[in-house]
Formats: structure tokens, C-alpha cells, sequence
């Protein structure tokens, strides 16, 4: 099984360019999360899905735009890449909402 | 919405000894309650859980924690700390906001174990 697949591990941007940071889960889990790690920060939720064509802003969404085509996949886009944004992403699953979540291992990205 | 404290970023303690990782929670409704240990350069994992039933809650690798609703804390513990512990552990509860339950987490307490 391989859980909550994030691509890519790792990425370097420049100021302005955009990308997208793609999440797949294949325990057919309804919720979906993205979170942002910073040191002494946690996780941040940057958005959240309850089920497929449903996404609601979480804790830092400015900057960020997602998208859920299906159950399995959840996308996180930056339109226009910039330092602050420079963080380790992760990606989580989980049953509903609220219950227990299940990571990928994450990308960090470096905005320089 | 609700929230998490975690008191203390950094705990250090000797291999043997006890460890005590606190975390208070902000909940006018019971919440869900979970402990998470990050293992460096990977991503989370969960140690336990609290979901209404037993207040006190036994995890993986020894580690239990004690829902305390008068004190609306939820402390993470393990009788004898093992080099393999250090890491960053982090303490998430259920929030609902926007019409969803979500999880929200604490800024997390990374744990250094000395021999």
C-alpha cells in the first residue's frame, strides 16, 4: 500500500514562477489536507477537502489555489511563487473529517 | 474554532527518564485528540489517539496520554525515554470551522534524549 504519495520530494523556484505540488491517496479516504511545516510554526492547514468538487480555506490560504478533480487526488498550486512561501508541504488523508490523518513524506520547496 | 498549546518547544532529557510532553486543548464541545511523532526528514505518524472513549490512551512505543477534561489538557508520556524517542511530536485536536471538522495542530515540542 502506499498510503498518501506526494510529487515532487523537492523543488527549487524562482520569485514569480508557479508550480503545481501534486497529492494522491489510494485508501479511498474522503478528506483531504494540505499543510505547511516552518519551524516553531507546526503545521499550518492551508486548505482542506471533505470530499471530491468540495475545498475550504484553512488557517494561511493567501497565495495558494486547489484543486480536487477526483477522490484519490488533491493539488496545491502556486501561481506566483514567492520567499515566504518557502516551506515543507504536506499532503494528508483521512476517513472524514477531523478523525485520523495519514502524511506523505512531504516536498520542500525553496523559492529563492 | 478550537486549538492547541503545546508548552515547551524544546524538552531534553536523559535516556531512562521520564518523559512529559504537554499539550492543552480549547474545546467548548469533548474533541478529538491526537499525539503525532515526526521523525527527522520524514513525514508524520501517529502515535494515539482520543476519541471519547477511555480517558487514559495507549499508544505505540510505549507512549500513553491521559484526556483530562477539568484541565482540558491532553500530556503525552513514557515511563523511561529511549535514544530511539528524540523527535518532534505534535498535538492536534478537531476543529470545526467553514461548516467542516478539521484537524488543526500545535507548534509541536521536539524531544531530545541524552545518554
Amino acid at each position: 500500500n502506499a498510503g498518501v504519495t506526494q510529487t515532487p520530494k523537492f523543488q527549487v523556484l524562482k520569485t514569480g514562477q508557479s508550480m503545481t505540488l501534486q497529492c494522491a491517496q489510494d485508501m479511498n479516504h474522503n478528506s483531504m489536507y494540505w499543510y505547511r511545516q516552518d519551524p516553531g510554526m507546526g503545521l499550518r492547514l492551508i486548505y482542506y477537502s471533505a470530499s471530491e468538487g468540495t475545498t475550504d480555506k484553512g488557517e494561511v490560504p493567501n497565495g495558494y489555489n486547489v484543486s480536487r478533480l477526483n477522490k484519490r487526488e488533491f493539488s496545491l498550486r502556486l501561481e506566483s511563487a514567492a520567499p515566504s512561501q518557502t516551506s515543507v508541504y504536506f499532503c494528508a488523508s483521512s476517513e472524514r473529517g477531523g478523525t485520523e490523518a495519514f502524511f506523505g513524506q512531504g516536498t520542500r520547496l525553496t523559492v529563492v | 474554532a478550537q486549538s492547541v498549546t503545546q508548552l515547551g518547544s524544546h524538552v531534553s532529557v536523559s535516556e531512562g527518564a521520564l518523559v512529559l510532553l504537554r499539550c492543552n486543548y480549547s474545546s467548548s464541545v469533548p474533541p478529538y485528540l491526537f499525539w503525532y511523532v515526526q521523525y527527522p526528514n520524514q513525514g508524520l505518524q501517529l502515535l494515539l489517539k482520543y476519541t471519547s472513549a477511555a480517558t487514559l490512551v495507549k499508544g505505540i512505543n510505549g507512549f500513553e496520554a491521559e484526556f483530562k477534561k477539568s484541565e482540558t489538557s491532553f500530556h503525552l508520556t513514557k515511563p523511561s525515554a529511549h535514544m530511539s524517542d528524540a523527535a518532534e511530536y505534535f498535538c492536534a485536536v478537531t476543529s470545526f470551522s467553514g461548516g467542516y471538522n478539521k484537524l488543526i495542530f500545535g507548534a509541536g515540542t521536539r524531544l531530545a534524549v541524552h545518554p
